[in-house]
């Protein structure tokens, strides 16, 4: 399997906290994207990154914030956590952005915010 | 991207194969079909990925018509094992794509 860790694998916290999820790739992959899987809704893009310090917003990116200073990490913020973030959160990865290109993700990060 | 329709579950016996059918109606000429497997408490897995007739790896192979408006995954002589929730995406390659996973289907192999 592609070298993905997430960490923490998992966390609980209270609102209001910040909290920050950590993705790292040992593929030396362009793109890196952050999902959020709640039952009903499947995944959901958060945000993605297509190289160092390049970003931008998915479906679902209010509330939360990402950087990358490396290639091989990419960093998911929740400034000021809410009830409504308690989720799994998935880091994934490819060589290019293209649906054609697979995703291989990691497994993933249990966050319960109190 | 395009939107997708599959079944919510199946359940299948160990031994038998396992066809899961994904509609896919409104789908545009560069877009790809792509399947995902994934377990409990794991991220989701490629499995296959064709633009039309036939595909075949290891795991699975994948049918799609020639008007590409449904796909058809199948699974040969499942086991326990492959008791998963699998998602069918329709999308092309333009970068930055935002893959909607949707809920998928839930196959559950008995023994």
């Amino acid at each position: 399997d592609a070298g993905i860790t997430q960490s923490p694998r998992h966390k609980v916290t209270e609102t209001g906290t910040p909290v920050t999820l950590r993705c790292h790739q040992t593929e030396n992959h362009r793109y890196m994207y952050w999902y959020r899987q709640d039952p009903g809704h499947g995944l959901r893009l958060i945000h993605y990154s297509y190289g160092v310090k390049d970003t931008d917003k998915g479906e679902v990116s209010d509330g939360y914030s990402v950087s990358r200073s490396k290639t091989e990490d990419f960093l998911l913020t929740l400034e000021s956590a809410t009830s409504s973030q308690t989720s799994v959160y998935f880091c994934a990865i490819s060589e290019s952005g293209g649906l054609n290109e697979p995703q291989h993700f990691g497994d993933g990060t249990r966050l319960s915010i109190l | 991207l395009a939107k997708t329709t599959q079944p919510i579950s199946m359940d299948s016996y160990e031994g038998q194969e396992v066809n899961i059918t994904c509609s896919h109606n409104n789908i545009a000429t560069n877009d790809y079909i792509t399947w995902y497997q994934q377990f409990p408490s794991q991220g989701p897995r490629f499995i296959i990925q064709g633009y039309k007739t036939k595909v075949t790896n290891e795991v699975a192979s994948l049918f799609i018509p020639a008007d590409r408006k449904s796909s058809t995954l199948s699974l040969p002589r499942v086991s326990l094992s492959d008791t998963a929730v699998y998602y069918c995406l329709v999308g092309d390659g333009a970068a930055g794509n935002k893959l909607t996973f949707g809920g998928g289907t839930r196959v559950l192999v008995k023994p």
